[in-house]
C-alpha cells in the first residue's frame, strides 16, 4: 500500500515569510494529492489539491508542486499570517488514501 | 450546505467498556470514511463505505471494532471492548466519490482510562 512521509514535523516562521512543507510517497499509482489544514479541536479541512496530470497549482498565497518521477510533492505558503498557524497534512493515493504525519506550522507576529 | 455531523464530541470511558460514535455525512455523498487520529499523527483509515457497502476495512481491528452504514446514509462506529490504546480522535468524512475532496466532521475525542 501507499506510504507517505512528511517533513518537517514542526516549522516556525516570521509573519510575512514563506513556508514550505514536503512529502514523499511510495506508490507510483497514486493520482490524487490533497493538503489539509487542521486547527485545534477541528477536523482537517482541504486547502488545495493536485492531480497527477498537473505539475503545479496555485490558489492565492498557497501553491502545490508535484514531481511524479521523484514521487514528491510540496506545499508552499507565501506571505504567511498568524492565522496560518495550524497542523498541515499531506495525503496521497487514489481510492486508497494515506496521510502524512503532519507539520505543525507556527507563524510568529 | 450542512457539513459532516458527529456525536458525541467527547467521550471518556474505562477500559473494557463499550462505546459508539455516530456520523451523518453531507447529503448526497455516497462515500463515507471513518479515521482514527492518534495525538501527533495523521489520520489513519479504519473503514470506507460506498453507499451501504464496505469498500475497505483492511485496517479495522475487527476483533473489537465494528461499523455499519444502514440505508447508505448515517453510520455508527463501535468499539467493544475498549483498550487504552484506542484513545484518539475518531473522524468521519464523506465525499461524492473517491478520489475527490473529503469533507471531515469535527471528530469525537475518546479517552480510555
Amino acid at each position: 500500500g501507499e506510504n507517505v512521509e512528511q517533513h518537517p514535523s514542526t516549522l516556525s516562521v516570521q509573519e510575512g515569510d514563506s513556508a514550505v512543507i514536503k512529502c514523499t510517497y511510495s506508490d507510483s499509482a497514486s493520482n490524487y494529492f490533497p493538503w489539509y489544514k487542521q486547527e485545534l479541536g477541528k477536523g482537517p479541512q482541504l486547502i488545495i489539491d493536485i492531480r497527477s496530470n498537473v505539475g503545479e497549482k496555485k490558489d492565492q498565497r498557497i501553491a502545490v508542486t508535484l514531481n511524479k518521477t521523484a514521487k514528491h510533492f510540496s506545499l508552499h505558503i507565501t506571505e504567511t499570517q498568524p492565522e496560518d498557524s495550524a497542523v498541515y497534512f499531506c495525503a496521497a493515493g487514489g481510492n486508497d488514501m494515506r496521510f502524512g504525519a503532519g507539520t505543525r506550522l507556527t507563524v510568529k507576529p | 450546505e450542512a457539513g459532516v455531523a458527529q456525536s458525541p464530541r467527547y467521550k471518556i470511558i474505562e477500559k473494557r467498556q463499550s462505546v459508539a460514535f455516530w456520523c451523518n455525512p453531507i447529503s448526497g455523498h455516497a462515500t463515507l470514511y471513518w479515521y482514527q487520529q492518534i495525538l501527533g499523527q495523521g489520520p489513519k483509515l479504519l473503514i470506507q463505505f460506498q453507499n451501504n457497502g464496505v469498500v475497505d476495512d483492511s485496517q479495522l481491528p475487527k476483533d473489537r471494532f465494528s461499523a455499519e452504514r444502514l440505508k447508505g446514509v448515517d453510520s455508527t462506529l463501535k468499539i467493544q471492548p475498549a483498550k487504552l490504546e484506542d484513545s484518539a480522535v475518531y473522524l468521519c468524512a464523506s465525499s461524492l466519490e473517491p478520489p475527490t475532496q473529503k469533507y471531515f466532521g469535527p471528530g469525537t475525542r475518546l479517552t480510555v482510562l
